[in-house]
C-alpha cells in the first residue's frame, strides 16, 4: 500500500529565515505530487504540483518554490519566510492513471515569528 | 462568486441523527466531486468521490450530486461523535486541478 511522509511535523522559524520542507511517497512509480497551504480557518490553497522528476508548475506566485529531485520525493523551499507564510503545509499525491483522487500526508505546521 | 462554496457552520447534530453537509460550484465543466474528512491539527482524509448525478453510497455515508444545479451533497446516517470533524468539498474543475471549499464543522453531540 501507498504511503506519504512529511517532516518536520512542527516548525517554528524567525521571519526572514530559509525554509525546506521534505515529502516522500512510497508504494507508487511516478505518481503526480502536490503542496498545497492551509491557513487558520480557511481552505486548501494549491501551491505547485509536479506530473514528473523536474516538472513544476506554481500555481500562485510568492516567494516560495518547490522541487522534485526524485521520482517520489517533494521539496518545498524559500529563501526568506515572511509572517504570512505561516500555516499548515500539506503534502499529497494522486496516480498518473487517476489525477483526480488525491491523498494527502500528515502535513507540517509551521509557525513564522 | 467563491468557486466552491460550503456552510462554514458549525453546524451540530444529536448522536444517531442524519447530518447534511452542503457543497455548490460555479464551474459548469466540473467532472469529479470529493469528500475530505479533516480532524483538528490533522491532515484530510478521504471519505467519498462522486463521477455521475445521483446517489452513491458508502457505508453510513452518501453522496449526492445534482450537476444541472451544481450542488453536491453528503449525508452521515447514524451520526457518531466520532464523526466530528471539518468536512471539505472537493471540485475537480475545466483547469485540472482540485478546489476546495473552506469546510464545514460538524459536532455531533452525545
Amino acid at each position: 500500500s501507498q504511503t506519504i511522509h512529511q517532516w518536520p511535523a512542527t516548525l517554528v522559524q524567525p521571519v526572514g529565515s530559509p525554509l525546506s520542507l521534505e515529502c516522500t511517497v512510497e508504494g507508487t512509480s511516478n505518481p503526480n505530487l502536490y503542496w498545497y497551504r492551509q491557513a487558520a480557518g480557511r481552505g486548501l490553497q494549491l501551491l505547485f504540483y509536479s506530473v514528473g522528476i523536474g516538472q513544476i508548475s506554481s500555481e500562485v506566485p510568492q516567494n516560495l518554490s518547490a522541487s522534485r529531485p526524485q521520482d517520489r520525493q517533494f521539496i518545498l523551499s524559500s529563501k526568506k519566510l515572511l509572517l504570512s507564510d505561516s500555516g499548515f503545509y500539506l503534502c499529497a499525491w494522486s496516480d498518473q492513471g487517476n489525477t483526480d483522487t488525491q491523498y494527502f500526508g500528515p502535513g507540517t505546521r509551521l509557525t513564522v515569528l | 462568486q467563491k468557486e466552491v462554496e460550503q456552510n462554514s457552520g458549525p453546524l451540530s447534530v444529536p448522536e444517531g441523527a442524519i447530518a447534511s453537509l452542503n457543497c455548490t460550484y460555479s464551474d459548469r465543466g466540473s467532472q469529479s466531486f470529493f469528500w475530505y474528512r479533516q480532524y483538528s491539527g490533522k491532515s484530510p482524509e478521504l471519505i467519498m468521490f462522486i463521477y455521475s448525478n445521483g446517489d452513491k453510497e458508502d457505508g453510513r455515508f452518501t453522496a449526492q450530486l445534482n450537476k444541472a444545479s451544481q450542488y453536491v451533497s453528503l449525508l452521515i446516517r447514524d451520526s457518531q461523535p466520532s464523526d466530528s470533524a471539518t468536512y471539505l468539498c472537493a471540485v475537480r474543475g475545466s483547469a485540472r486541478q482540485l478546489t476546495f471549499g473552506s469546510g464545514t464543522q460538524l459536532t455531533v453531540l452525545p
